[in-house]
């Protein structure tokens, strides 16, 4: 089976510093992708990064990058210089197999990221 | 906006009504996915088409609900005699092709039974 999880319920940052979110999952299968998403108060589910298990490099997108440590099955969200608008629920994600191949989406609990000024 | 849209955005309904969602995907988008999220959990998955055919249901899924997705294109989710555990947001996502292509996600219709 498949699993994620994410062990902080909450985080604090201060404006312009560095932040990690913590990721770890469970799978057997050799192939997987893993997913990050921002969810604002709004409720709008939005993509930020994408790491496919076969990539030999960790995915960067713009402030946000992906430390991929696949030994230890973690792939947790780095963002660098946060902004107000970052304070959301953060959620880990991987791709399940199910009927016809992969399909659906197995989400953490979330964190949520309150930036202060 | 070319993005995931859903209607409506906030429906209050009473116990034992009838409610239905609807879901328009991106364009060109041939799978399209229902996600349901309580508070404060990370959305589950109920059911995905690709095209117009209903490929997978969760077991979340009881015999209340229906989905459908005519012609391919938007999709609706029917809940019938609606209880009060159905209250959650019900998140409608998008994706091009099967594979690595990501989900797009609607912003959600919040659901709350009284």
């Amino acid at each position: 089976a498949q699993k994620i999880t994410q062990t902080q319920p909450g985080m604090f940052v201060q404006e312009k510093e560095a932040v990690t979110l913590d990721c770890t999952y469970d799978t057997s299968d050799q192939s997987y992708g893993l997913f990050w998403y921002k969810q604002p108060s709004s409720g709008e589910m939005i993509f930020l990064i994408y790491q496919g298990s076969y990539d030999e490099q960790n995915a960067t997108e713009g402030r946000y990058s992906l430390n991929f440590q696949k030994a230890r099955k973690s792939a947790n969200l780095v963002i660098s210089a946060s902004q107000l608008g970052d304070s959301a629920m953060y959620f880990c994600a991987m791709r399940g197999f199910g009927t016809g191949g992969y399909n659906k989406l197995i989400f953490g609990a979330g964190t949520r990221l309150a930036v202060h000024p | 906006d070319t993005g995931v849209s859903q209607d409506p955005r906030h429906k209050i309904t009473k116990r034992g009504q009838n409610v239905t969602f609807r879901c328009d995907p991106i364009s060109e988008h041939n799978r399209l996915y229902w996600y349901r999220q309580t508070l404060g959990q990370g959305p589950e998955f109920l059911t995905y088409f690709q095209n117009e055919a209903q490929l997978e249901k969760s077991r979340l899924l009881s015999d209340r609900f229906s989905a459908e997705r005519p012609k391919g294109s938007f999709s609706t989710l029917e809940i019938q005699r609606t209880e009060q555990g159905d209250s959650a947001m019900y998140l409608c996502a998008s994706q091009f092709r099967a594979g690595t292509d990501t989900q797009y996600f609607g912003p959600g219709t919040r659901l709350t039974v009284l």
